[in-house]
């Protein structure tokens, strides 16, 4: 299977500032990585598509300017969560398709953000 | 747009048991990937058994099989000879045929394996 990698694994931060979360794929090129949000004891949502080379695609109700996504390279993927809130406060996972497998998505370990 | 729902919030079985979790979906698609995922207390998502829509065939992977009904649009898992490994969370979810899509998650079934 594939390797994927998510920097920091626990953040804290607080209200007001913006925090940069890592998503990177380790042993092979990605044009396309999915970011996803889960609260606690819900489900996962997907929040956005990051595409290498052009701009994310959000979903309904993700705001774009709150969530910034740069596909800074064919393995690396950032989200950034501006102006921070406590309700901003979630579990935040990535997943990397690999096209040789039909596209099935590994997953990244995910990163626990805590705003106070 | 796609639904994908389970609705037992949580199952218990006895260890080395069997143990069936059900799920349904709706689409308007002919083309999609149907899949069960855990995710245990570490929260790492683990791919357990995929679905090609397209194939009639139930998939299975040594304990763990699926019963896809396409008419019905349901996708049950069923879990043979429970180990107290298999306590977590599933989720089932769907994803497009057609493309690199994102998938689709249920709101997931806490599975609780009594020893």
């Amino acid at each position: 299977g594939a390797v994927v990698s998510q920097h920091p694994s626990w953040v804290i931060c607080k209200s007001g500032t913006s925090v940069k979360i890592e998503c990177r794929s380790l042993d092979f090129q990605a044009t396309t990585m999915f970011w996803y949000r889960q609260f606690p004891k819900q489900s996962l949502m997907l929040m956005a598509t990051s595409n290498e080379g052009s701009k994310a695609t959000y979903e309904q109700g993700v705001e774009k300017d709150k969530f910034l996504i740069n596909h800074a390279s064919l393995t690396l993927s950032t989200l950034t969560v501006t102006s921070a809130h406590p309700e901003d406060s979630s579990f935040y996972i990535c997943s990397v398709p690999l096209r040789d497998r039909g596209n099935e998505q590994y997953f990244g370990p995910g990163t626990r953000l805590t705003v106070t | 747009a796609q639904t994908v729902t389970q609705s037992q919030p949580e199952m218990s079985v006895q260890e080395a048991e069997t143990v069936t979790l059900s799920c349904t979906y709706d689409t308007s698609e002919s083309d999609y990937y149907l899949f069960w995922y855990k995710q245990p207390p570490s929260r790492q998502m683990i791919l357990v058994i995929r679905q090609e829509a397209y194939k009639q065939q139930n998939a299975t992977e040594n304990r763990f099989s699926v019963n896809f009904q396409k008419a019905a649009k349901s996708f049950s898992l069923k879990i043979s000879d429970s180990q107290l490994g298999d306590a977590a969370m599933y989720f089932c979810a769907y994803r497009w045929g057609g493309g690199a899509d994102g998938l689709t998650f249920g709101k997931g079934t806490h599975l609780i394996i009594q020893p």
